[in-house]
């Protein structure tokens, strides 16, 4: 059971350059988030997707695109990358998030993001 | 719009000693309270939750959480630190934004227990 998979774990670009970080889960879960962490800034919401077929924007969307391709997939797209978006991001999962009892967060381990 | 503060950016401590690391939180309603770990090159895991009942809540390895309403406060504690438990630990609070629950993450506060 791999829970939360995140692809690539590290990656380099210029700026301009476009790319895509994979996620996926094998828990069934409903709800995917993406964050991105940054030191002293504890982790910020970028976008999330409450069920599949929806997504909707977090704290800090601009500059980025997300797709819920079906249940399990859950991508993050930079179209033209800045210096400002070097981070770390981590995708995020969770069964049924609105529920009584408060379904915690699965993370995945991180993609480390360096834009020069 | 709810938040969450951790006013230590860092807390020593030597092993056997016990520890706390501190949180407050700003929520109306409610909260649902969180507490999470994140080791190095890894993803933030999951260590225990507040929703309702007893104002001390028991979680993963050894740690405990005091619920404090009239201070508003979440504090997690632990009766005897490790130097396995030096990481970096998170508070949360769930909020309803948009018709959907999101969590929210305090700045984090790194934990150096030593030998």
């Amino acid at each position: 059971n791999a829970g939360v998979t995140q692809t690539p774990k590290f990656q380099v670009l210029k700026t301009g350059q476009s790319m895509t970080l994979q996620c996926a889960q094998d828990m069934n879960h409903n709800s995917m988030y993406w964050y991105r962490q940054d030191p002293g800034m504890g982790l910020r919401l970028i976008y999330y997707s409450a069920s599949e077929g929806t997504t909707d924007k977090g704290e800090v969307p601009n500059g980025y695109n997300v797709s819920r391709l079906n249940k399990r997939e859950f991508s993050l797209r930079l179209e033209s990358a800045a210096p400002s978006q070097t981070s770390v991001y981590f995708c995020a999962s969770t069964h049924l998030f609105g529920g009584v009892e408060g379904s915690p967060l699965h993370f995945g381990n991180g993609t480390r993001l360096t834009v020069t | 719009a709810q938040s969450v503060a951790q006013p230590e950016d860092q807390v020593n401590v030597a092993e056997g000693n016990p520890l706390t690391v501190k949180c407050t939180y700003s929520v109306s309603g409610n909260p649902y309270l969180f507490w999470y770990v994140q080791y190095p090159n890894r993803g933030l895991q999951f260590l225990l939750k507040y929703i309702t009942g007893d104002n001390l809540v028991k979680g993963s390895y050894g740690f405990e959480a005091e619920f404090n309403k009239s201070q508003t406060s979440f504090h997690l504690k632990k009766p005897s630190a490790l130097v396995s438990d030096s990481a970096l630990y998170f508070c949360a609070v769930r909020d309803w934004m948009d018709s959907s629950y999101k969590l929210i993450f305090g700045s984090g506060t790194r934990l150096l227990v030593r030998p």
